[in-house]
């Protein structure tokens, strides 16, 4: 079984500082890992992945996420964080297979930007 | 492209009513899969598709029935709704290659409320 741990329901940061979006991950083999944002009202947006090689994966709006599989986290980064940045983040993981795998999803991280 | 397109955006149902959530992708992608959002709760799986005639079930089958007659369509029914079923839901679409490190695109949503 594959599961995700995002173990912060809220993080609060000032605009201009880093932020960092936690997330654990568990599956049997290796992983594909993902992070996707959602705005209000709005469905889920890709912004990035680690399928496989270096372990920073750079993706959309500025964020990064660094793959550490000793410690089997999938952590999202920014180094200035803007108040646009402000919204829903979601980590997924599906196990390395023949693609069919269904994606499974952590609960959430509401991410605050305080102008 | 549009991508993928969800109808309606909202419905209130009555309990014991039946409908069905459309669900539409232009992008010839074989996997397709239904969410449910609720707070706290993240993204759960209701169903899923590897391509046209195949189904299978998802983390929170009960009370919903797909089916996959062709590659762009993938409608979710409710066929007695109940107040426990008022969420909302996402389709997702995606393309299918070996290993399975092919993000998912999302559509806009359905709010669903049942009293």
């Amino acid at each position: 079984a594959q599961s995700v741990a995002q173990p912060e329901d809220q993080v609060n940061v000032a605009e201009g500082n880093p932020l960092t979006v936690k997330c654990t991950y568990s599956v049997s083999g290796n992983p594909y890992l993902f992070w996707y944002v959602q705005y209000p009202n709005r469905g889920l947006q890709f912004l990035l992945k680690y399928i496989t090689g270096d372990n920073l994966v750079k993706g959309s709006y500025g964020f990064e996420a660094e793959f550490n599989k000793s410690q089997t986290s999938f952590h999202l980064k920014k180094p200035s964080a803007l108040v646009s940045d402000s919204a829903l983040y979601f980590c997924a993981v599906r196990v390395r297979s023949s693609g069919n795998t269904p994606l499974v999803f952590g609960k959430g991280t509401r991410l605050s930007v305080i102008a | 492209n549009a991508g993928v397109t969800q109808t309606p955006k909202f419905q209130v149902l009555k309990t014991g009513q039946s409908m069905t959530l459309q669900c539409a992708q232009d992008m010839n992608h074989e996997y397709m899969s239904w969410y449910r959002q609720d707070p706290g709760m993240g993204l759960r799986l209701i169903h899923y598709s590897v391509g046209a005639g195949i189904t299978d079930q998802g983390e929170v089958p009960n009370g919903y029935n797909v089916s996959r007659s062709t590659t762009e369509d993938f409608p979710l029914r409710l066929l007695s709704a109940a107040p426990s079923q008022t969420s909302v839901y996402f389709c997702a679409s995606s393309l299918i290659r070996a290993g399975g490190g092919n993000e998912q695109f999302f559509g806009p949503g359905t709010r669903l409320t049942v009293l």
